[in-house]
């Protein structure tokens, strides 16, 4: 199974700022990594799919980079809305696995 | 629009079974590969199973295998999940979810709560 290894777990930053959320892949994925948002009490929601590519409707300040091992979700410019926890996931072969999570807090 | 929406959720005894039901609206459900995805209390998430658009490739994650089983109604546009001989550890929210593409889980039902607890 390939392991997802995110990191930071816990962020906290102000509105504005610009965060960075890493995922490792214990083996190689190409670009076939998604990163999820997800608040308190609901479904995870599709942020980014094949690494780079933004899901219809997400705004702009999200972005996804990376390939082989290395991805990055990156927020350009932190909002209210924005305060959530964040998922990796890999879908280059099943088991699909996800990364730990990233709460992101208001500082 | 599309929605997923899951039902059958409850608490149950170990060893008991429960069988969760997803019902899809807004898109041709036969088309589409579906998933089950589970998140236990305060914890991350966790891919459960997934079938093809027919039913006939089926995939299990080693924790759940030999105890649940995934189906599909593509007459009645639904997905199901029988899971038998539950553990404390299988309590969690069970979504499910579409893959639009390849592996794309791009929308997911509000989910449904499974308690296993004596």
């Amino acid at each position: 199974d390939i392991q997802m290894t995110q990191s930071p777990s816990t962020l906290s930053a102000s509105i504005g700022d610009r965060v960075t959320i890493t995922c490792r892949a214990s083996q190689f994925t190409s670009t076939w990594v998604a990163w999820f948002q997800q608040k308190p009490g609901k479904a995870p929601k599709l942020l980014i799919y094949k690494a780079s590519t933004l899901q219809t409707g997400v705004p702009l300040r999200f972005s996804g980079s990376g390939s082989e091992t290395e991805f990055t979700l990156t927020i350009s410019g932190l909002q209210p809305d924005d305060f959530a926890t964040y998922y990796c996931q890999q879908y280059n072969s099943y088991p699909f696995t996800f990364g730990g999570g990233t709460k992101v807090e208001i500082k | 629009e599309v929605q997923l929406v899951e039902s059958g959720g409850g608490l149950v005894q170990p060893g008991e079974s429960l069988r969760l039901s997803c019902m899809a609206s807004g898109f041709i459900f036969k088309s589409y590969e579906m998933n089950w995805v589970r998140q236990a209390p305060g914890k991350g998430l966790e891919w459960v199973a997934y079938i093809s658009g027919g039913g006939s490739n089926i995939i299990y994650a080693d924790s759940v295998r030999d105890r649940f089983t995934i189906s599909r109604d593509n007459v009645k546009n639904s997905l199901f999940l029988q899971m038998n001989s539950l553990r404390a550890e299988d309590t969690a929210v069970y979504f499910c979810a579409r893959d639009v593409s390849l592996g794309v889980l791009d929308h997911w039902g509000q989910g449904t709560l499974v308690t296993v607890s004596s």
